[in-house]
């Protein structure tokens, strides 16, 4: 299964664009990279998901490169409400069970 | 549509004693997976219901841990006994598919063992 590698922490201010960058080296050809939110005392929730090149929908983009061995989540304009954990997972797609592997993921503050 | 409904939110209850959390899948969702953090570490992947059938329980830590999903509708999971490294958030999801993005989150039961 493919570890993931984020930043631990990102500083920002609102209406500034923010790049999270996970890598995955080991990234296995049947992988899909979904990323989710965590807010305190909630569960995770989800964001956007993609294989490669480029994914948008209403709240962010997602970036990956040919090699799929890194994916950058974009937040456009930010506010004060998007600080929370980002959480970056890799695992592959279909039925069945799969164990999807939660890293330590990315704390974004976003500062007014 | 109802999101993901977890009960209780918190539990507090002694060393040794048993407890037992509930999920409430999102209403068709075949697919149930139950996960947890305990304090300071990830969050761990415990075992992935397809329907009633246990499709992965490999993350289940010990046999202190019993899952069920009879009916394939609401699942449990109940430690007994409980011990004081069992405290920590416990989450559930359902999707529909298995699908990794198709994963609806609840807000988690707070489990703390004194």
């Amino acid at each position: 299964l493919a570890k993931t590698t984020q930043p631990i922490s990102m500083d920002s201010y609102e209406g500034q664009e923010v790049n999270i960058t996970c890598s995955h080296n080991n990234i296995a050809t049947n992988d899909y990279i979904t990323w989710y939110q965590q807010f305190p005392s909630q569960g995770p929730r989800f964001i956007i998901q993609g294989y490669k090149t480029k994914v948008t929908n209403e709240v962010a983009s997602l970036f990956i490169p040919a090699d799929r061995k890194s994916s950058t989540l974009s937040l456009p304009r930010v506010s004060l409400s998007d600080t929370a954990v980002y959480y970056c997972l890799v695992g592959g797609l279909g039925t069945g069970g799969f164990k999807t592997i939660f890293g330590a993921g990315t704390r974004l503050f976003v500062k007014a | 549509e109802a999101g993901v409904t977890q009960f209780p939110s918190h539990s507090v209850i002694e060393k040794g004693q048993t407890v037992t959390l509930r999920c409430d899948p999102i209403s068709g969702h075949d697919n149930l997976y139950w996960y947890r953090r305990v304090m300071g570490k990830e969050i761990k992947f415990l075992l992935h219901f397809v329907k009633e059938s246990k499709q992965d329980e490999s993350g289940m830590p010990n046999n202190r841990f019993l899952a069920e999903r009879t009916g394939g509708t609401y699942s449990t999971l109940k430690v007994q006994p409980a011990e004081l490294e069992d405290s920590g958030v416990y989450f559930c999801a359902s999707s529909q598919d298995g699908r990794v993005y198709g994963y609806t989150f609840g807000s988690g039961t707070r489990l703390t063992v004194v």
